[in-house]
């Protein structure tokens, strides 16, 4: 079975551009987190959602924004990019949306380098 | 502060040791506790959930101690293949099922 997908898995950007980073969860998880790893630094929440419906959010601002398709896909979308947002973006998918939910399982990330 | 704290090491030990790692968090309301494993430029997977009574899978052992606010992870006759980030991480209540990592621990197990 496929686990979760990632792509692109590495792109350059340049500031101020936009960039889409795309998300599969594994077969039958409804629920998509999405985090933000800086080199040397752990991961950092950024959104969940589940069953389309964003469910929780982090201390990201406006220039982060994502959705939930109703595969279960998801899409995060960086806007007005700046060098401090070069880093692995992580996506997480889970049976369910609360503690309860059992393991997150991790993708590969896609690593995004602001230039 | 940070909500979860941990020593970025990096601990260098040979193979065969036991190491221990200790990390706090700030959240005393956190319901849920785990360790995660991170290979380098590699997506972080679980290593095991932490619970009250302590838990041991293998080599590992996990301890949460409630009252102090710290979480343990010791690992017993270290291998080559251990070498890896350890990230403490606890589950926040109410959050759905978003984490939050510690910055993660290095180890490098040595011939």
């Amino acid at each position: 079975d496929a686990g979760v997908t990632q792509s692109p898995t590495h792109l350059i950007k340049t500031r101020g551009q936009h960039v889409t980073l795309r998300c599969s969860p594994i077969s039958g998880h409804k629920s998509v987190s999405w985090y933000q790893q800086v080199l040397g630094q752990g991961p950092q929440f950024i959104f969940q959602y589940y069953e389309k419906e964003e469910r929780g959010r982090g201390n990201f601002p406006d220039r982060f924004s994502a959705r939930q398709f109703p595969n279960y896909s998801s899409e995060l979308n960086v806007n007005a990019l700046l060098l401090g947002d070069s880093a692995l973006y992580l996506c997480a998918s889970s049976l369910g949306a609360g503690q309860g939910a059992g393991e997150l399982f991790f993708g590969e990330g896609s690593r995004l380098t602001v230039l | 502060r940070k909500e979860v704290e941990q020593d970025p090491g990096p601990f260098n030990v040979p193979e065969g040791a036991t190491v221990a790692f200790n990390c706090t968090y700030s959240n005393s309301a956190s319901q849920s506790f785990f360790w995660y494993r991170q290979d380098c430029r590699k997506e972080p997977k679980l290593l095991m959930s932490v619970y009250s009574s302590g838990n041991e899978d293998g080599r590992f052992t996990a301890q949460l101690n409630r009252a102090s606010q710290y979480i343990s992870l010791l690992i017993r006759d270290s291998k080559l293949s251990d070498s890896a980030t350890y990230l403490c991480v606890q589950g926040v209540t109410g959050g759905g099922n978003k984490l939050t990592f510690g910055t993660g621990t290095q180890l490098k197990v040595e011939l």
